[in-house]
């Protein structure tokens, strides 16, 4: 069975400031890692995925995030966050499995204050 | 350009209705996927299918049906038997050949 947990339900970062929405995976075997954003009544759009490649895997918009297998985490940050930084994000996991399902985290809600 | 379409972007149910959402993709990818997304919960698998004609429950498939008649259409009816149909439908797509999905719009339940 594969889960994730993503700590912090809501993020409020300065415009300017660093990003940091922290992604904590379980899985039995190894992993394939997304991050997802989504923004009001839209879809969900890919950032980046890991797929047993770099361990540090660049997306769009700044975005990036490294794998740690010994911390079974794979959290995403951005340097310095825009306004247009604010949406909901999203990690998952997929095994490789014959589905490859995606299970996905409860997501974390960003805020870019002014 | 290549995407993903679901219809209607809005839907208003009436108590014992039952309501079928669009989801149409020209990516000729194999395998669809219905999430439902509720505030707080993150997306939770109701329904995929991997070929034609062949589709598979996931974890809250109770009150859902779906088929698979053509690749590039994947509708999903939400039954009267759906207690508490009020949610954000997202329909996804995959190639085989990478592991990502593709996403839909979204369909925006209400029950009236």
């Amino acid at each position: 069975a594969q889960s994730v947990t993503q700590l912090g339900s809501h993020v409020s970062v300065s415009e300017g400031a660093l990003v940091l929405l922290r992604c904590n995976y379980s899985s039995s075997v190894p992993p394939y890692l997304f991050w997802y954003v989504q923004y009001p009544n839209q879809g969900l759009q890919l950032l980046l995925k890991y797929t047993s490649a770099a361990t540090l895997v660049k997306g769009i918009n700044g975005f990036e995030a490294e794998f740690k297998k010994s911390e079974t985490s794979f959290h995403l940050t951005k340097p310095s966050a825009h306004m247009s930084d604010a949406a909901e994000y999203f990690c998952a996991v997929s095994t490789s499995g014959s589905a490859r399902q995606l299970t996905f985290g409860s997501g974390t809600q960003l805020t870019v204050l002014p | 350009d290549g995407g993903i379409t679901q219809s209607p972007k809005y839907l208003f149910r009436k108590e014992g209705q039952n309501v079928t959402l669009s989801c149409e993709q020209n990516l000729n990818h194999d395998a669809m996927y219905w999430y439902r997304q509720d505030p707080g919960q993150g997306l939770r698998l109701i329904y995929y299918s991997q070929i034609v004609n062949d589709f598979q429950k996931g974890d809250i498939a109770e009150g859902y049906s779906v088929s698979r008649e053509k690749k590039e259409s994947f509708p999903l009816t939400v039954t009267s038997a759906q207690k508490n149909p009020t949610a954000f439908y997202l329909c996804a797509s995959r190639t085989g050949r990478n592991y990502g999905y593709t996403f839909g719009s979204g369909t925006r339940l209400t029950v009236v």
